[in-house]
């Protein structure tokens, strides 16, 4: 089984800075790796696939990179909608699917 | 546009039995694999389950191996998770998720369903 591994667990930054959350994975995914968003009460929503593809609808100021078993996302200017929850997710090696513990994303 | 309605979810005793549901449209079901998501109370995300387009092959999580059986209705674009022997872990919001192949994401996501396992 891969081992999705997110840091930090909280992240504190102010409104319009930049934020970089970090993914590893116990193994090689190649770009196998996808980046969820899930605000309180809501399904997570996806983000970005092949580790640097945004979903459709996605906003430009998020962005994925990596390969292998490090990735990030970073949210070039963070909005007010953006201090929630991301979770990042493995798809090469199945099953099981497996995803990192999350990020909260807050308010600095 | 893709839909996924989830239902079914309920308190139930330990031990007990649960059936969810989930009703999608907007795609062509039966091309698609179909997963459940699930997450307990203030915790992350854990796939549990899978099934092929064609409901031919499933797949599930060690925790839930033996346990729940997943089954896919195509006449119906309809997935199902049989929950037998439900434990007090078992209890968190299950979400339906659609998979854009075995090796693709979990691309649309229903609302959740609460299943709560307790005497």
């Amino acid at each position: 089984e891969i081992v999705i591994t997110q840091s930090p667990a909280t992240l504190s930054v102010s409104p319009g800075e930049r934020a970089t959350l970090s993914c590893r994975a116990s193994q090689s995914v190649s770009s196998n790796l996808a980046w969820y968003q899930q605000k309180p009460g809501q399904a997570p929503r996806l983000l970005i696939y092949g580790a640097s593809t945004r979903a459709t609808g996605i906003p430009a100021r998020f962005s994925g990179n990596g390969s292998g078993t490090e990735f990030t996302l970073t949210i070039s200017s963070l909005q007010s909608e953006d201090f929630v929850v991301y979770y990042c997710q493995q798809y090469k090696n199945w099953p099981p699917w497996t995803f990192g513990q999350g990020t909260k994303v807050e308010i600095k | 546009e893709v839909q996924l309605l989830d239902s079914g979810g309920g308190l139930v005793q330990p031990g007990g039995s649960l059936r969810l549901s989930c009703a999608a449209s907007g795609f062509t079901f039966s091309s698609y694999a179909m997963s459940w998501v699930r997450q307990a109370p203030g915790k992350g995300l854990e796939w549990v389950s899978a099934v092929s387009g064609s409901g031919g092959s499933a797949y599930y999580a060690d925790s839930v191996k033996g346990r729940f059986t997943m089954s896919k209705d195509n006449s119906k674009d309809t997935v199902y998770l049989e929950m037998n022997s439900l434990r007090v872990e078992d209890t968190a919001v299950y979400y339906c998720a659609k998979m854009g192949g075995w090796y693709a994401p979990f691309d649309n996501w229903g609302q959740g369903t609460l299943v709560t396992v307790s005497s």
